[in-house]
């Protein structure tokens, strides 16, 4: 069946970068998007952005853009996400999803704190 | 952006009941609407995509409608196990967003 199973929590230091990952299983990686959601706590989600793993493509919403850097790793079938000069507005859980418009497949999110 | 408003953010209702939860599009977005349910410890679930078709798995005591601008999903005698978080989310186009979310409480 569809996993996908997500890289465990981090704590990292104001204006450091953090990079997560996402291993998908049970389905051909390269035939599907990948998205990245963000859920922040006590507020709803925002798309950050996605990756089609056969190419490479990738399409961001503008807030994220300068933020979130998308990539893959074929050979593994894992996609990666890394976000970069984190603040405190970063903290948040992060989903990979699969697929680009509804999202039937979820990770169990990587929660990421921004903390000194 | 497409703003999607979800009311009520809290809603308790008892086991056999009906519920109903609104998601407002701030433009027309067709049908292209899914609702996510999200429970404690477990991963999201996709329930109706399309607006109204139920995805493989999802109960037929949950239906979506609308289109347009104004949605609803509608839980008809309510179980136990469906209390949680829902969201609608647009696909219509992007930046994909999402609503507010409303947490179902059984009592």
């Amino acid at each position: 069946q569809v996993k996908l199973l997500q890289s465990g929590a981090a704590l990292v230091k104001p204006g450091a970068s953090v990079k997560m990952s996402c291993k998908a299983s049970g389905y051909t990686f390269t035939d599907y998007w990948v998205s990245w959601v963000k859920q922040s706590h006590g507020k709803s989600l925002e798309w950050i952005g996605e990756i089609y793993p056969n190419s490479g493509a990738t399409n961001f919403n503008e807030k994220f853009k300068g933020k979130a850097t998308l990539t893959v790793d074929k050979s593994t079938s894992t996609a990666y996400m890394e976000l970069s000069r984190l603040t405190s507005e970063d903290s948040a859980i992060y989903y990979c999803t699969r697929s680009r418009n509804w999202f039937a497949y979820w990770g169990q999110g990587t929660l990421v704190t921004v903390s000194s | 952006d497409v703003q999607m408003t979800q009311s009520p953010s809290y809603l308790a209702a008892s086991p056999g009941e009906s519920v109903s939860i609104s998601c407002k599009a701030s433009k027309s977005i067709s049908n292209y609407l899914a609702w996510y349910q999200q429970k404690p410890g477990e991963a999201y679930k996709l329930l109706i995509y399309s607006g109204s078709t139920l995805q493989s798995g999802t109960p037929s005591r949950f239906s979506g409608s609308g289109s347009g601008t104004d949605f609803t999903l509608t839980i008809r005698s309510l179980e136990p196990e469906d209390f949680g978080l829902y969201y609608c989310q647009q696909y219509y186009e992007k930046p994909l967003t999402f609503g507010s979310g409303t947490k179902l409480e059984i009592k």
